[in-house]
C-alpha cells in the first residue's frame, strides 16, 4: 500500500518556464512533507519542506503548496532552469509514534535549454 | 564540509557471498538510517540507530544487519546476498528522530550481485 504517490514519473518543461511537481497521500495523520532533489549517482539532497499548519513555503525559485484537505502538495520551480534537472522525491512523515519518512517514487523533471 | 560518506560507490558481489558497506558522517548527528532504493522504487527503510540503540523495520529481512561501533560510522552487512538484493544502498543520518529532523543523505552505494 503506497501512502505517498507521485504519478508522474517524467515532466519535460521549457527552460524558463514553470516546473510543477504533485505528490498525493493517503495517510491523513501525515503533517510534515518535504522534497528531495537528486542528480545521478548522487543521493537525495533536502530541497524544501512544509508543515501540516501551513498551505505554502517559498525558498526563491521554489514552492510547496500543501492542500490538506485533498491531500496532497505540490512542488513548483519559476522559472525552471536546466540544473533543475534532476529526479524530485515527495516524503511524508509524522504518523503517530513514527519517525519515518514515507517516500514517493520519485518524477524525473527535464528542463529543456 | 560536513558531509555523509559511503564507501565504496560500487560494489560487486557473489551470489551468497557476504559483503559490507560502510557509511561516516562528519555531522555528529545521533541518528543513522540505511534505505534500499530499487529502481524506480521509493527508497525503502532497513533500520536506523539512534545512537547505539538499534532499530529494525519490521520487514527487513534477517539477511540484512548493522552495526554502529562510534558516532561517526556505520555498516550494512549483507550476510548472503541473492540477486534480489541488488539495488542502490542509501546511508542517512538527522540530528534526531522527531518527524521534522530533516534527513542528510550520502552518495550511495550500487550493489550488484551476481
Amino acid at each position: 500500500d503506497q501512502q505517498v504517490k507521485q504519478n508522474s514519473p517524467s515532466l519535460s518543461v521549457q527552460e524558463g518556464r514553470i516546473s510543477i511537481l504533485n505528490c498525493d497521500y493517503t495517510n491523513s495523520m501525515f503533517d510534515y512533507f518535504l522534497w528531495y532533489k537528486k542528480y545521478p549517482a548522487e543521493g537525495p539532497t533536502f530541497l524544501i519542506s512544509i508543515s501540516s499548519i501551513k498551505d505554502k513555503n517559498e525558498d526563491g525559485r521554489f514552492t510547496v503548496f500543501l492542500n490538506k484537505s485533498a491531500k496532497h502538495l505540490s512542488l513548483h520551480i519559476v522559472p525552471s532552469q536546466p540544473g533543475d534537472s534532476a529526479v524530485y522525491f515527495c516524503a511524508a512523515s509524522g504518523s503517530p509514534g513514527t519517525y519515518k519518512y514515507i517516500f514517493g517514487t520519485g518524477t524525473r523533471l527535464k528542463v529543456l535549454a | 564540509d560536513a558531509m555523509v560518506i559511503q564507501n565504496p560507490r560500487y560494489q560487486v558481489t557473489q551470489f551468497g557471498k557476504p559483503v559490507t558497506l560502510s557509511c561516516s558522517q562528519t555531522l555528529n548527528h545521533n541518528v543513522m538510517y540505511w534505505y534500499q532504493q530499487k529502481s524506480s522504487q521509493a527508497p525503502k527503510l532497513l533500520f536506523h540507530y539512534y545512537d547505539k540503540d538499534f532499530n529494525n523495520e519490521a520487514d527487513t529481512p534477517d539477511n540484512f544487519q548493522s552495526r554502529r561501533p562510534n558516532t561517526s560510522f556505520c555498516f550494512l552487512d549483507i550476510r548472503s546476498p541473492g540477486l534480489g538484493d541488488a539495488a542502490m544502498y542509501l546511508c542517512a543520518t538527522s540530528r534526531g528522530l522527531a518527524g521534522e529532523e530533516t534527513q542528510y543523505f550520502g552518495p550511495g552505494t550500487r550493489l550488484l550481485v551476481l
